[in-house]
């Protein structure tokens, strides 16, 4: 069965950073483009950023870019979003996905609130 | 202002047929796979349709989806209660390299 798990979220000051992890199992997971979806309260879906298997290409959505990283440890079967300079807008629950644009299987969500 | 367009509320009453819109353009929709995904609050997203018109197992045949165009479509027929849920469509997108979705149809079961 396929378990993606997500950690890391919490509250942090604008400007603040978090480093959210997602512990993958039950599939192969180097085989798989990862990505990261998110949730803002009373907004609609959308998507971060995307990896591929061996790391060599990421994507990311324009309002992250240069501030969030996403990396993966194929050894340790894990996925990660660095997020740095949060600001109030990055406020949502943080999803991670198995896939690149067609996600089947989903964590069930970490929070990160960002406010003073 | 969400790249790919759809209806703010769909609504029907069971055991009808709504049908859920999603418009894009010749560098999503019109290039690549469209995917619809059912939301519940406080859930993760479900995947219903991929690839256009094709369901991941478990997803009952009730849901179809189709493709003209620059547009898809999602079409859910013997609505059940249990439907009542925010619908969303996805794809890639060629121009800004990424995922672009719908900002999704809010569906009320009458």
């Amino acid at each position: 069965e396929v378990q993606l798990v997500e950690s890391g979220g919490g509250l942090v000051q604008p400007g603040g950073s978090l480093r959210l992890s997602c512990a993958a199992s039950g599939f192969t997971f180097s085989s798989y483009w990862m990505s990261w979806v998110r949730q803002a309260p009373g907004k609609g879906l959308e998507w971060v950023a995307t990896i591929k298997q061996d790391g060599s290409e990421k994507y990311y959505v324009d309002s992250v870019k240069g501030r969030f990283t996403i990396s993966r440890d194929n050894a340790k079967n894990s996925l990660y979003l660095q997020m740095n300079s949060l600001r109030a807008e990055d406020t949502a629950v943080y999803y991670c996905a198995k896939g690149q644009s067609s996600w089947i299987e989903w964590g069930q969500g970490t929070l990160v609130t960002v406010s003073s | 202002q969400s790249v790919l367009t759809q209806p703010p509320s769909a609504s029907g009453t069971p055991g009808q047929r709504v049908t859920i819109s999603c418009s894009g353009s010749s560098s999503n929709i019109g290039r690549n796979t469209a995917n619809w995904y059912q939301h519940l609050p406080g859930t993760a997203p479900k995947l219903l349709i991929y690839t256009h018109n094709q369901r991941p197992s478990g997803v009952p045949d009730r849901f179809s989806g189709s493709k003209s165009g620059t547009s898809a479509s999602l079409a859910i027929s013997g609505l059940q209660s249990d439907d009542e849920a925010d619908y969303y469509c996805a794809a890639w997108d060629d121009s800004l390299n990424g995922v672009v979705f719908g900002g999704g149809t809010k569906l009320t079961v009458l």
